[in-house]
């Protein structure tokens, strides 16, 4: 019954070798979102998706972009992979609701080489 | 914009026992909701306990409670009976304005010792 999935649960890429993240979630919820978290720190929102309007954050780096072909599944490209994107990458869902309440997936450990 | 401020990094507490961790926020919605995330080692994120800001009575989920200040922009979460399990990060999270986004503390460590 998972909700929030996401594969793989590792990758590793070597520098500068494109790589692609996928998500799904079965809760039919109209927004996802992509963070970036690094070690013992809070996640850093990428861009998120109100259906299929996509909302990139300021600070995102132009070799990081993404897709959402349908409600179910949005992905996750990084066109050439520096040292510095190794770090874990959640997705995460929420209702276009009032409270806002994000629910995570496992996350993918991606390790640079 | 937003801003959440966790001001301890860690914390430790001895199993069975009781321990806060502070949260304060500054948002300029009046109407909105206040969470607590948990995110043990390499496992998943999860809501521990969320609060709706126009309710006046403090969340409690179990062993999980908290002290919300409204007029201080304070959001405490008090874990009681602390148990090895809890060891994992904490963020406390509020809404940004208007796109449904959070904004998220820093973390705090909490480490239950046997």
């Amino acid at each position: 019954d998972a909700m929030v999935i996401q594969n793989p649960r590792y990758q590793v890429t070597q520098f500068g070798k494109p790589v692609t993240l996928s998500c799904s979630q079965t809760l039919n919820h109209n927004v996802m979102y992509w963070y970036q978290q690094k070690s013992s720190q809070a996640p850093k929102l990428l861009f998120h998706y109100y259906d299929k309007d996509f909302n990139n954050e300021a600070d995102t780096p132009d070799n990081f972009q993404s897709r959402r072909p349908n409600t179910s599944f949005c992905f996750l490209d990084i066109r050439s992979p520096g040292l510095g994107d190794a770090a874990m990458y959640l997705c995460a869902t929420s209702r276009d609701t009032e409270s806002y309440e994000q629910y995570f997936g496992p996350g993918t450990r991606l390790t640079v080489t | 914009a937003q801003t959440v401020t966790q001001s301890q990094p860690e914390m430790s507490v001895q199993e069975a026992e009781t321990v806060t961790l502070s949260c304060t926020y500054d948002t300029s919605e009046s109407n909105y909701y206040l969470f607590w995330y948990k995110q043990p080692p390499s496992r998943q994120m999860i809501l521990v306990i969320r609060q709706e800001a126009y309710k006046q009575q403090n969340a409690t989920e179990n062993r999980f409670s908290v002290n919300f200040q409204k007029a201080a922009k304070s959001f405490s979460l008090k874990i009681s009976d602390s148990q090895l399990g809890d060891t994992a990060m904490y963020f406390c999270a509020c809404p940004q304005s208007n796109d449904y986004k959070l904004s998220f503390g820093a973390g705090t460590t909490v480490t239950v010792r046997a």
